[in-house]
């Protein structure tokens, strides 16, 4: 298995929809996880940390299933403007180095 | 100024140039590291920097130099680079700390430097 791994997609949804992504890991070890936005030919911005007792925060939440190795991103009510690729992030090694999925892409279209 | 900020924004050089990216961060954070991102791939961890020590060097060519002289600034020095070396350069930087006993390491990105080896 890969250390870190996301399905590409992309996910094409309408205004509204409510729309998940997952990220399996392979370190079983790992504590932190993160949720990260990145647009078009810009740089991923930190969207939301996910502890084990997950994490809302408006329309995301995020929760942690370390039986199975994976965490997830729920977005409820989709706009246009979540249109971007989230990666997910899962430390490997020490704790401050961290492996990146390859991202998934998300299109919300009206 | 706040956050993360790289310099230049774009480059542009020839293969038998020597250039050097700069990125500076004003959060008080004490890593820093160096990605690349090159046209659908993943990110890719080049350098880390923990307290200005430099704990990770990913395979990275040696035509890659880094050099951190404080915790807030990183340089990347360039030279002899290849065309498949044109990518978008990110710096990043992050503060370890414990919010109720769990680590967390939220890392803060620079817009980029793109860069086009000619």
């Amino acid at each position: 298995r890969k250390e870190v791994e996301q399905d590409p997609g992309p996910f094409n949804v309408p205004e509204g929809a409510t729309v998940a992504f997952n990220c399996t890991y392979s370190n079983s070890a790992s504590q932190s996880f993160f949720w990260y936005r990145q647009d078009c030919r810009k740089e991923p911005k930190l969207l939301m940390s996910v502890y084990s007792s997950g994490n809302e925060d408006g329309r995301f939440t995020a929760q942690l299933n370390r039986a199975s190795q994976y965490i997830s991103l729920l977005i409820r009510d989709s706009k246009l403007s979540d249109s971007a690729t989230y990666l997910c992030v899962v430390p490997s090694g020490g704790s401050y180095i961290p492996t990146f999925g390859r991202g998934t892409s998300l299109i919300v279209h009206p | 100024e706040t956050g993360v900020t790289q310099t230049p924004r774009h480059l542009v050089m020839g293969m038998t140039n020597k250039k050097s990216l700069k990125c500076e961060q004003h959060l008080g954070h004490n890593a820093m590291y160096w990605y690349k991102q090159s046209a659908k791939k993943p990110l890719e961890l080049m350098f880390v920097y923990n307290f200005k020590e430099q704990t990770e060097n990913n395979s990275v060519p040696s035509r890659f130099s880094p050099e951190c002289p404080n915790s807030s600034h990183l340089f990347l020095h360039l030279h002899t680079l290849q065309p498949e070396d044109s990518a978008l350069y990110l710096c990043a930087s992050s503060q370890e700390r414990l919010a109720g006993g769990r680590v967390g390491y939220e890392q803060y990105f620079g817009p980029g430097t793109r860069l086009t080896v000619t």
